[in-house]
């Protein structure tokens, strides 16, 4: 079982639609990050949180310490949003262990 | 404020050679991250480096691969003698402060290299 696991793998939506990624790990950790990774290879951080949710724009991240799980969610979807989400465990000494992604498409 | 800089963004090398990749992290960074992304793979921790010490680098196979952070100059990863297996894109990573913890900063990636081994 890996340490940080996603759901779903791949996710197909319509622009608009709600979306939800969830991430679960079995790991102590003292962040939580959310990466976005473009087709064209480049990753862009989107959140680190260690507790509660934070909101950026329409994306939107919370984390449950006690349940071991995180979700970041999308609202109002646009086919910008295209690209493998990624979520990353911090240990102590500031490893990163990351999620396998998830794959999400929004068609037009 | 320029990003995290990688050089080259693609490599290429023979088998058995050397791959020397670089890395300039954002200004005012001192803590430097490597990780490895296999083809069709995640994400893969290999180093956290501060400048002149390896903080920690249980990610690096024990052979071939060595990685610094000069007090003056860019991060360097160095794989010699490389083989196909070695075949992946590397990403840099940089921080003002350990990320976590009360002291939080977001690691800041770079655009990657991709090497291609043949």
């Amino acid at each position: 079982k890996n340490e940080v696991e996603q759901s779903p793998q791949n996710l197909t939506a319509q622009e608009g639609e709600f979306i939800t990624i969830n991430c679960s790990y079995s790991v102590g950790i003292s962040a939580l990050h959310w990466l976005q990774q473009h087709p064209g290879g480049g990753i862009v951080s989107l959140f680190m949180l260690s507790s509660g949710k934070k909101k950026h724009g329409r994306l939107i991240a919370t984390i449950n310490i006690q349940e071991k799980h995180s979700s970041l969610h999308i609202t109002a979807s646009h086919p910008r949003d295209s690209a493998v989400y990624i979520c990353a465990a911090e240990t102590s000494g500031s490893r990163l262990t990351f999620g396998e992604g998830t794959q999400l498409t929004v068609n037009p | 404020n320029a990003g995290v800089m990688q050089n080259p963004r693609h490599l290429v090398r023979r088998r058995g050679q050397e791959a020397r990749l670089r890395c300039s992290p954002m200004k005012g960074h001192s803590h430097v991250y490597w990780y490895r992304q296999l083809p069709e793979e995640g994400l893969k921790f290999m180093v956290y480096l501060q400048k002149e010490n390896i903080i920690d680098e249980s990610g690096m196979p024990k052979e071939r691969f060595s990685a610094e952070f000069p007090k003056e100059g860019p991060s360097i990863l160095r794989i010699q003698q490389v083989v196909r297996g070695d075949s992946a894109a590397y990403f840099c990573a940089s921080s003002r402060r350990v990320s976590g913890g009360a002291g939080t900063d977001t690691q800041y990636f770079g655009p990657g290299t991709r090497l291609t081994v043949l």
